[in-house]
């Protein structure tokens, strides 16, 4: 089983700020199988990135993806009041499986 | 516009069998390529993946539920539910259903999630 990790846990930004949420995986991971997901309380879980860097339909340019391997990166590039919320990664492997990562909360200084 | 909506018991008593249905509007379940998928959030905590179920039938699960746990698809009606046996009070979550996209197998369209709470 491909284990994701998160970091950091918690990270505390003001609004304009630029954000930098890590993403790391147990194993090699293949970028098309990389996604991440943006969560507000009380709300479903909603796709932002796909394929590692592809934004999904209707998600602002300031949201990119980057990565590869082991190693990926959600980056907002100046935060909105609507962005501070919790951010998961997931990964698609073989055997199949599907895990999600322990989440990055995004909250204001 | 697709939408998913889950629904069944929010009460469920320890070491019994949870049962969800998600029904599908806006589209058809089988119509497409999709397959549709279970995850649960316990409450404060993280996403879990269930399991998927592609229109034919065919699923493929969680390694650490898979024991536990049965999805089955419904085309008929556009619907598709969920049984988790031998419940505990670990089993305690919101459940989501979702739509799976067959390519990259990420979750694009979520039902607004249905908490289940295990008790007696």
């Amino acid at each position: 089983e491909i284990v994701l990790t998160q970091s950091p846990g918690t990270l505390s930004l003001s609004p304009g700020e630029r954000a930098t949420l890590s993403c790391r995986a147990s194993q090699s991971v293949s970028s098309s199988y990389l996604a991440w997901y943006q969560q507000k309380p009380g709300q479903a879980p909603r796709l932002l990135i796909y394929g590692a860097s592809s934004r999904a339909t209707g998600i602002p340019d300031r949201f990119s993806g980057s990565g590869s391997g082991t190693d990926f990166t959600l980056t907002i590039s100046r935060l909105e009041p609507e962005d501070f919320a919790v951010y998961y990664c997931q990964q698609y492997g073989s055997s199949p499986q599907i895990t999600f990562g322990p989440g990055t909360k995004v909250d204001i200084k | 516009q697709l939408q998913l909506q889950e629904s069944g018991p929010g009460l469920v008593k320890p070491s019994e069998t949870l049962s969800l249905t998600c029904t599908v509007s806006g589209g058809s379940i089988s119509s497409s390529s999709y397959y549709w998928g279970w995850i649960r959030q316990p409450p404060g905590k993280g996403l879990e993946w269930i399991g998927s179920i592609y229109y034919s039938g065919s699923t493929y699960y969680n390694p650490s539920l898979k024991s536990r746990v049965t999805i089955s698809v419904d085309t008929s009606k556009n619907q598709f539910s969920l049984k988790l046996s031998s419940v505990t009070a670990a089993d305690t979550a919101v459940y989501y259903c979702a739509r799976q996209t067959p390519h990259d197998y990420i979750f694009d369209y979520w039902g607004q999630g249905t908490l289940v709470t295990v008790s007696s």
